[in-house]
């Protein structure tokens, strides 16, 4: 099960800042979190991932909280083209493999001209 | 560098017929991860292999459905005697042995059963 909670849906004006909010207030010491998105039904690319500092990328940043029970998504530019789901996950990494990605339902960015 | 290809892209078969979805992960990728999505759905984890052993089925249906990940050549998922609930698109990930742990995702398999 999916241990992150997202809003189902979020609208954002095009060239406005979205930032998408998770919780993930069960999160253990030494599960990331990540973020993926779908655009369509094309496949899920990933955005970015952290542990407990902020991470910024060409992409997107991401806001972790000091507890680590929430973090924000923030897309800065908006554009049509991030019209998609975004998924919010907690994965754990441990050295010489990796746990799979667990998707909940994700949340629906509609960026409006 | 090639991303994750999967193939086919489409594929359509008569109930009781079997499916094989081929991916071939990204260069330098042994690790290779299975997802299935319904329609108007989410993506359900399936299974998680390496080369040659199978390490979280966790995912599969029990019967109909196997996969693997040979030393050579690309993963397959089959599926058996296919029914119309099989309908569905189904993606594959790959990500290296370590480091960075971002899944890179193909653009999957749809496959519709008649």
């Amino acid at each position: 099960d999916a241990k992150t909670t997202q809003p189902t849906s979020m609208d954002c004006a095009e060239g406005r800042a979205a930032n998408l909010p998770c919780n993930h207030s069960t999160i253990s010491g030494n599960e990331y979190v990540y973020w993926y998105r779908q655009i369509h039904s094309q496949g899920p690319q990933y955005i970015i991932h952290g542990l407990k500092n902020n991470e910024t990328n060409e992409m997107a940043s991401l806001i972790i909280t000091e507890d680590r029970k929430s973090s924000t998504l923030i897309l800065p530019h908006a554009t049509l083209r991030d019209t998609a789901v975004y998924y919010c996950i907690v994965r754990l990494l441990t050295q010489g493999g990796s746990e799979k990605l667990v998707f909940g339902k994700g949340m629906k960015l509609t960026v409006n001209p | 560098n090639a991303g994750v290809m999967q193939n086919p892209r489409h594929l359509v078969r008569r109930r009781g017929q079997e499916a094989r979805l081929r991916c071939s992960p990204m260069k330098g990728h042994s690790h290779v991860y299975w997802y299935r999505q319904l329609p108007e759905e989410g993506l359900k984890f399936m299974v998680y292999l390496q080369k040659e052993n199978i390490i979280d089925e966790s995912g599969m249906p029990k019967e109909r459905f196997s996969a693997e990940f040979p030393k050579e050549g690309p993963s397959i998922l089959r599926i058996q005697q296919v029914v119309r609930g099989d309908s569905a698109a189904y993606f594959c990930a790959s990500s290296p042995a370590w480091g960075g742990g971002e899944l890179f995702f193909g653009e999957g398999s749809r496959l519709t059963v008649l």
